[in-house]
């Protein structure tokens, strides 16, 4: 059964810091790697999709990287501004018989103060 | 649509009623997927629609959750004789044709927030 795993669990950093998100999968077998964000009450906003072929996306400040061999993807956020405060979640798709879905972790909760 | 739309965004409702929550993926997207976010907890899935194959219903918790896809487009999951357990938000993804090993990213709705008093 896949499990995904994502350390800090809350990271509090101040404005303008460099930081790193982690996320650990334990069935390398996964056809894709996604990092959302979730704002208090609110949805999840789709960050980066990085596929099982690739190994890192890039979108402005953020890049995602994936190592899928060791199970390890990172969410480095450049230049951090308080409106990056949320909460990131990192989900692995992975392909059952019955057909596709995301196995998420319990997600980091991110604090940028002014 | 642009978007994943959920209605309603909130519902309130009493122990023991039925409710309905609506999703309406967007255009194309074959694929549809509920999920369910408890408060404090990570997110559950909950049934996974793609085309006209059988829903995978796995992850419903009990037989009071079931689930619709009318059309392949929009969806309906119904919960029956609601229990306060039940209160949590329902998020609903849709996501494109599914290809192999080139699978496409899930584009989430923004969730119903149901309360059972």
């Amino acid at each position: 059964k896949q499990e995904v795993t994502q350390i800090p669990a809350a990271l509090s950093v101040p404005e303008g810091e460099n930081l790193v998100l982690n996320c650990s999968f334990t069935d390398s077998a996964i056809y894709n790697l996604q990092w959302f964000r979730q704002d208090p009450g609110k949805g999840l906003t789709s960050l980066l999709l990085i596929q099982s072929s690739q190994r890192e996306q890039t979108s402005g400040r953020l890049n995602a990287s994936l190592d899928k061999s060791s199970g390890r993807s990172t969410l480095y956020i450049a230049a951090s501004q308080p409106g990056d405060s949320a909460t990131y979640l990192c989900a692995v798709q992975v392909r059952e018989t019955s057909g596709s879905r995301l196995t998420f972790g319990e997600g980091t909760q991110l604090t940028v103060n002014p | 649509g642009a978007g994943v739309s959920q209605s309603p965004s909130n519902k309130v409702t009493e122990k023991g009623k039925d409710v309905e929550l609506r999703c309406d993926p967007i255009s194309g997207h074959t694929a549809l997927y509920w999920y369910r976010q408890s408060l404090g907890q990570g997110l559950e899935f909950l049934i996974y629609f793609q085309g006209n194959s059988a829903p995978d219903k796995s992850g419903l918790p009990s037989d009071r959750f079931s689930a619709e896809r009318t059309g392949g487009s929009v969806s309906t999951l119904t919960i029956q004789r609601t229990q306060q357990e039940d209160s949590a938000v329902y998020l609903c993804a849709s996501s494109r044709p599914i290809r192999g090993p080139r699978d496409y990213g899930y584009t989430f709705g923004s969730g119903t927030r149901l309360t059972v008093v």
